[in-house]
């Protein structure tokens, strides 16, 4: 049973398109993140949901949207993609908000905009 | 130190040698410190969540410590054998805004 989950594994898509990465965790956790692994290998934290709740938006542009319908799941939605888009994406999620609980990542979402 | 800084960037031993690398990060404000092992076309794992400054943690032949007052931790690996071969990435929030600054992590290479 994979315990934090995303799809799509790989994404190709053109400039300008609207693309959706879903991601899921079975652990019961309350906390979720999305990073982005930067082409440097950078892993740099875009958003994290708290109960549903954001908690972090790292000075990402607004063409992300990420949604949280419960607190299972993270969804990450881009507009009008860019090249700059491209990169490996990570789900994350942890049992709460404070720095002593470790973060379970999912296996990344390779986006590549062409 | 503004950022969370790992060194060295790689490194190559050979199986059975015993290694080391370390973790800088800010000192003021710190919360915690995470030690994560991310193999290639893998997710990152964790190792380590270390608080408490003098903090000593082991799991196997891998083991870290932690100095808060001096913003560093140190990972070992006692007899390194090929299948630790991956990239280990240190991970600090030193602002308790739950913001983790990840490392650009070291990568080990443990030759047969």
């Amino acid at each position: 049973d994979t315990a934090v989950s995303q799809t799509p594994k790989y994404l190709v898509t053109q400039m300008g398109n609207d693309k959706s990465i879903k991601c899921e965790q079975n652990l019961g956790h309350d906390t979720m993140y999305w990073y982005k692994q930067d082409s440097k290998k950078f892993l740099k934290i875009m958003f994290s949901y708290n109960n549903k709740e954001l908690i972090i938006n790292e000075t990402v542009p607004n063409r992300f949207s990420p949604k949280s319908p419960d607190k299972a799941h993270l969804n990450l939605h881009i507009n009008s993609l860019e090249l700059g888009d491209s990169a490996v994406y990570f789900c994350a999620s942890s049992q709460g908000l404070t720095a002593a609980y470790e973060q379970y990542f999912g296996p990344g979402t390779r986006l590549t905009v062409t | 130190i503004l950022n969370v800084e790992q060194s060295p960037q790689s490194l190559h031993v050979q199986e059975g040698d015993s290694t080391n690398f370390t973790c800088s990060f800010p000192s003021s404000n710190f919360y915690a410190l995470h030690w994560y092992r991310w193999e290639t076309a893998k997710s990152p794992e964790a190792l380590f969540v270390m608080t408490l400054n003098g903090d000593e943690k082991k799991k196997g032949r891998i083991s870290a410590t932690l100095n808060t007052k001096e913003g560093y931790s140190y990972l070992y690996i006692k007899g390194s054998q090929p299948e630790d071969s991956a990239t280990y990435l240190c991970a600090s929030d030193s602002s308790g805004t739950y913001k983790y600054i990840f490392g650009t992590g070291t990568r080990l290479k443990v030759l047969a």
